[in-house]
């Protein structure tokens, strides 16, 4: 079945300083990995995904992430954190070939000024 | 603005009332997702439904429906509400099903049982 972890409930990053969102997944075959963010009282909005390819993928608002088959990892990353960055993520993994759509449970970053 | 439209923003409701929550998907998207969010359970997938059929189905509950009508327009129906029903739902839209497409989340419709 398929699975995402996000093992950080919150992360805390003082402004300017990269940050690192983790994501482990868990499919039966290749999957299609998505970064969404939420702010508050808002939708979620997508910020980048993996298909094939580059494992670093490049999104909105300064995003990357690094796909990591043998690790079975995509990380969202970013080289120099804003205050506005401060929001809820969520990874999602979907099945190639499939319809459904797993969200893992958000982690909350903390942009410190 | 995404392009999906929720209605009502806003929704306060008795238990064991029957509520029902409207999206409109993106112009031109077939897939339309439904979602629940609360602070202990996260993002919760609810269903799918593509092009009027329904095509995947997640952690949704007997009391709880939808369907998807041939303007695409689709609507989520919650009966015999309880309190722990009470959360954010969200309505998301995509391209063509099966695919590496996306999701555009609308505002959400926030429901508080009463």
């Amino acid at each position: 079945a398929q699975s995402v972890a996000q093992p950080e409930d919150q992360v805390n990053v003082a402004e300017g300083n990269p940050l690192t969102v983790k994501c482990t997944y868990s499919v039966s075959g290749n999957p299609y990995l998505f970064w969404y963010v939420q702010y508050p009282n808002r939708g979620l909005q997508f910020l980048l995904k993996y298909i094939t390819g580059d494992n670093l993928v490049k999104g909105s608002y300064g995003f990357e992430a690094e796909f990591n088959k043998s690790q079975t990892s995509f990380h969202l990353k970013k080289p120099s954190a804003l205050v506005s960055d401060s929001a809820l993520y969520f990874c999602a993994v979907r099945d190639r070939g499939g319809d459904k759509i797993i969200f893992g449970k958000g982690t909350r970053l903390h942009i410190l000024p | 603005d995404s392009g999906v439209t929720q209605t009502p923003k806003h929704l306060i409701t008795a238990t064991g009332q029957r509520v029902t929550l409207r999206c409109s998907p993106r112009s031109g998207d077939l897939s339309v997702y439904w979602y629940q969010q609360s602070l202990d359970q996260g993002l919760q997938f609810l269903i799918q439904y593509y092009n009027g059929e329904e095509r995947a189905k997640g952690n949704i509950l007997e009391r709880f429906s939808a369907q998807q009508f041939p303007d695409l327009h689709s609507e989520l129906n919650l009966s015999s509400l309880e309190l722990g029903d009470s959360a954010l739902y969200f309505c998301a839209s995509s391209g063509k099903t099966g695919t590496y497409n996306e999701q555009f989340f609308g505002p959400g419709t926030r429901l508080t049982v009463l």
